[in-house]
């Protein structure tokens, strides 16, 4: 079965500063996607990121980027420059091209000012 | 251009009734997923239907249900409802296969 797991219910960050969420997955398919997700107070996801197995460069968007380690299968999240907008539930998600996102449990981001 | 529109926002209802929900996606968008988020259970893909067709079904039971209009417009519908049907669920249209997933604001349901 497919799965993802991050490890870390809850980070926290001072504003400016750099945090990193962990995430790692559980599939034996080799053609997938993988998604950061964000979810505010407001409860809209909005998509941070997202990266093609196939590719091995590294996405970033912005003060987003990601650290994709395919062998290790983990997906891990780069916020640089915090700002306090970025307060919210980070959930890492990935897709078998079939539609279906498997999410992880989340991580509540919070930045102090 | 319009967003993906759940209604409606906020919902009550008693254990035993049943319940509709409504989703219209992005104008193009002929893609619509279910998810139903819980504290316990987190983010579960209920189901997605494409061109009014169910493509793809998660590990629900069979009064979870749902359907797609010709319009992309999709409907989820739950029956005799349970406590623990009480949940965000969560609406997502995508353009095509492997595009960007854009989600909807939810509906908060609340079985009492």
């Amino acid at each position: 079965a497919q799965t993802v797991t991050q490890s870390q219910p809850e980070m926290s960050v001072q504003e400016a500063e750099t945090v990193t969420l962990s995430c790692t997955y559980d599939t034996s398919e080799n053609n997938y996607y993988l998604f950061w997700y964000k979810q505010p107070p407001s409860r809209q996801m909005i998509l941070v990121i997202r990266q093609e197995a196939y590719k091995q460069q590294n996405a970033t968007e912005n003060r987003f980027s990601v650290n994709f380690q395919k062998a290790a299968k983990s997906f891990s999240l780069k916020i640089s420059d915090s700002q306090l907008g970025d307060t919210a539930m980070y959930f890492c998600a990935f897709d078998l091209n079939t539609d279906k996102l498997i999410f992880g449990t989340g991580t509540r981001l919070q930045v102090f000012p | 251009k319009a967003g993906v529109t759940q209604t409606p926002r906020y919902l009550i209802k008693t254990r035993g009734q049943q319940v509709t929900l409504s989703c219209s996606p992005i104008s193009g968008h002929r893609s619509v997923s279910w998810y139903q988020q819980t504290p316990g259970q987190g983010l579960q893909f209920l189901f997605e239907y494409f061109s009014e067709t169910q493509r793809n079904k998660g590990n629900f039971p069979g009064r979870f249900s749902g359907r797609q209009f010709s319009n992309s417009r999709s409907e989820m519908n739950v029956s005799t409802l349970e406590l623990g049907d009480s949940a965000l669920y969560l609406c997502a249209s995508r353009k095509e296969l492997n595009t960007e997933a854009f989600f909807g604001q939810g509906t908060r349901l609340t079985v009492v």
